[in-house]
């Protein structure tokens, strides 16, 4: 059972460089999420998609962008990379939006 | 806007111990709370909601609207719940949980 699978696991980047993050999930979910977490700031919502074509902040979008690319695939985009970006991300899914989260494995990206 | 909060970043308590997980929020409307859990090298998952009023793994939590809390109560810790512990809200019908910062339970042997 893959669940929600999230691509890299981990990444290092340089300052101002750009990376796209993959999620996928194999549950028919409708409503997806991009989390980062900071050691003491717990998980901040980043963007999420309620369903297939929708895609709405969260409480800390700048400098990403997401991408809805069918109902199984959410993509988060660093343009430009910056240190202040270095933390992991998770990947979450949910049957709708009233549901619980399952969450992927997590991406452990570093900002030099 | 809503908020939660676990005062508590550290806990640690010994085998056998009662074990209590502080979880406060503010929020106007009729909240939806769950506790989600972290084991060392495992993806975040849930360990239980308040509407299921399910006891899981000999957790139970049980929401006070009074003092706007969601306490998460084992009788006798397990070594194996040592492991980082988020509360959430779930604004209703909005769609996005809002977290806590989390608390790193250790129970010690």
């Amino acid at each position: 059972n893959a669940g929600v699978t999230q691509t890299p696991k981990f990444q290092v980047l340089k300052t101002g460089q750009s990376m796209t993050l993959q999620c996928a999930q194999d549950m028919n979910h409708n409503s997806m999420y991009w989390y980062r977490q900071d050691p003491g700031m717990g998980l901040r919502l980043i963007y999420y998609s309620a369903s297939e074509g929708t895609t709405d902040k969260g409480e800390v979008p700048n400098g990403y962008n997401v991408s809805r690319l069918n109902k199984r695939e959410f993509s988060l985009r660093l343009e430009s990379a910056a240190p202040s970006q270095t933390s992991v991300y998770f990947c979450a899914s949910s049957k709708d939006e009233k549901e619980k989260l399952f969450f992927g494995s997590g991406t452990q990206l570093s900002v030099l | 806007a809503q908020r939660v909060t676990q005062p508590e970043k550290l806990l640690s308590v010994f085998k056998g111990a009662p074990v209590e997980l502080k979880c406060n929020y503010s929020y106007s409307g009729s909240p939806e709370l769950f506790w989600y859990v972290q084991y060392s090298r495992q993806r975040l998952q849930l360990l239980l909601r308040h509407i299921s009023r399910e006891s899981i793994k000999g957790f139970t939590a049980d929401l006070n609207k009074g003092e706007t809390s969601f306490h998460l109560k084992k009788p006798f810790a397990q070594e194996e719940d040592s492991a980082m512990y988020y509360c959430a809200l779930l604004k209703s019908g909005a769609g996005k949980s809002t977290f806590g910062d989390g608390t790193t339970l250790t129970v010690k042997p």
